[in-house]
This record gives structure tokens, C-alpha cells and sequence, in this order.
């Protein structure tokens, strides 16, 4: 059974830097039927795709346009992990922070359960 | 960017009657060169992740009852739940795979009646 699991809420400042890590358990960060997503929900922006990576032969990186400037997904093979990175964070950046895989030809069959992240000084 | 848009945004409906939920995408998310449509439903009640449902627009994930069907082609689809129990309550969303950036439908908050 594949589980992913997100850390717990925590409050970031303006300006600064939001890192989230998903911890996989039961797959492989480096399948090749798998994508690994990153997903955001606020009552402002509903749910917002951030952007993905996937393993077939090479790293593939894919990114929201709204967030490519500022965002970046990697992979940690050695701890079976992919993380998110968002630089140069505003209060609109507040919302819940969902890590999400998909296996072909399936959607986003398996979610994390979250991380609620404030941007607040 | 596709547009997802569901109707209706709320919905009450009495307990063992039928659910209707449609979803309209601006663009077609069907996949000519294998007839597959890249179309999700998901479910989600408060204070948890999103749920897969359905998709391939019509194919139901592992474990889901079968009350729960997904039915439509190219950019327009539904979900249907054919006797409401109780458990049904929550906000349900359509989400387009075919091409990134990948988008949600704004969600539909799905009441007993």
C-alpha cells in the first residue's frame, strides 16, 4: 500500500522560502509508471496544480506558470522523498499543501494528507 | 490553460435519491490516437486530501461502491451517484490530466436534502 507522508503545519514569512518534503512509502520516488505532484488549496484559488517530476530514463520536471519563476520540485532518491520548494512567498501563498502520486493511466490515485502553511510576519 | 466548470456549484439531495454533478471543460480532454479520456472525479470531506473516484472519465478506482459512476466524452462529463447514503456528503471536483497545467473544476458541495 503507498502512503505518503507531508510534515505538520507551520508558519513562514513574507519574502522567505516554503520547503515541504512528501516521504514515500510502499512505491519508489524513481518508478517509472509514477508521477509525483505538488498541489495547493485555498478558499481563494480552490485547488492549484503546482507542478511535477517523473523518472523515465531522465528527471522530468514540469511547472505551473503561475509559480515557475519562484517554485521547484526534486527528487531525493536516497530518501525516497521529492520536496517542494517556493521562493519569495506573499500571504496569497497561505493555503494547504497536498503532495499527490499518479500512476499511469490512473489521475492522483494517492495523497498525502497535507500541510497547512501561513505566510505571515 | 483548460477551464473546468461544474454545475451545480451545491446541491442537496434526499437520502437513496439520485446525485447528478456536471463538469464542462473549455477544451476537449479526449485522447484521439487511444479513445481514452483524461478526466477525474474526486471526492473530498473535511479535513482530508482529496479522493480518487473515477477516471479515464467513466473507470472507478479500486474500492469506490458502485453507486459512483462517471459517464461523458471530449468536454462534457458528469458523476452520478445513484442512491445518496449518507456518507456522500462532501465537495466533489472534476480534474482534467490531459495536458499540464493539470485544473480542478471549483467543486460542487453535494447536502442531504
Amino acid at each position: 500500500q503507498v502512503h505518503l507522508q507531508q510534515p505538520g503545519p507551520g508558519v513562514v514569512k513574507p519574502s522567505q522560502t516554503l520547503s515541504l518534503t512528501c516521504d514515500i512509502s510502499g512505491d519508489s520516488v524513481s518508478s517509472n509508471s509514477a508521477a509525483w505532484n505538488w498541489i495547493r488549496q485555498s478558499p481563494s484559488r480552490g485547488l492549484e496544480w503546482l507542478g511535477r517530476t517523473y523518472y523515465r530514463s531522465k528527471w522530468y520536471y514540469e511547472y505551473a506558470v503561475s509559480v515557475k519563476s519562484r517554485v521547484t520540485i526534486n527528487p531525493d532518491t536516497s530518501k525516497n522523498q521529492f520536496s517542494l520548494h517556493l521562493n519569495s512567498v506573499t500571504p496569497e501563498d497561505t493555503a494547504v499543501y497536498y503532495c499527490a502520486g499518479g500512476h499511469w493511466p490512473s489521475a492522483f490515485d494517492i495523497w498525502g494528507q497535507g500541510t497547512m502553511v501561513t505566510v505571515s510576519s | 490553460d483548460i477551464v473546468m466548470t461544474q454545475s451545480p456549484d451545491s446541491l442537496a439531495v434526499s437520502l437513496g435519491e439520485r446525485a447528478t454533478i456536471n463538469c464542462k471543460s473549455s477544451q476537449s480532454v479526449l485522447d484521439s490516437s487511444n479513445k481514452k479520456n483524461f478526466l477525474a472525479w474526486y471526492q473530498q470531506k473535511p479535513g482530508q486530501p482529496p479522493k480518487l473516484l473515477i477516471f479515464g472519465a467513466s473507470t472507478r478506482e479500486s474500492g469506490v461502491p458502485d453507486r459512483f459512476s462517471g459517464s461523458g466524452s471530449g468536454t462534457d462529463f458528469t458523476l452520478t451517484i445513484s442512491s445518496l447514503q449518507a456518507e456522500d456528503v462532501a465537495v466533489y471536483y472534476c480534474q482534467q490530466y490531459y495536458t499540464t497545467p493539470y485544473t480542478f473544476g471549483q467543486g460542487t458541495k453535494l447536502e442531504i436534502k
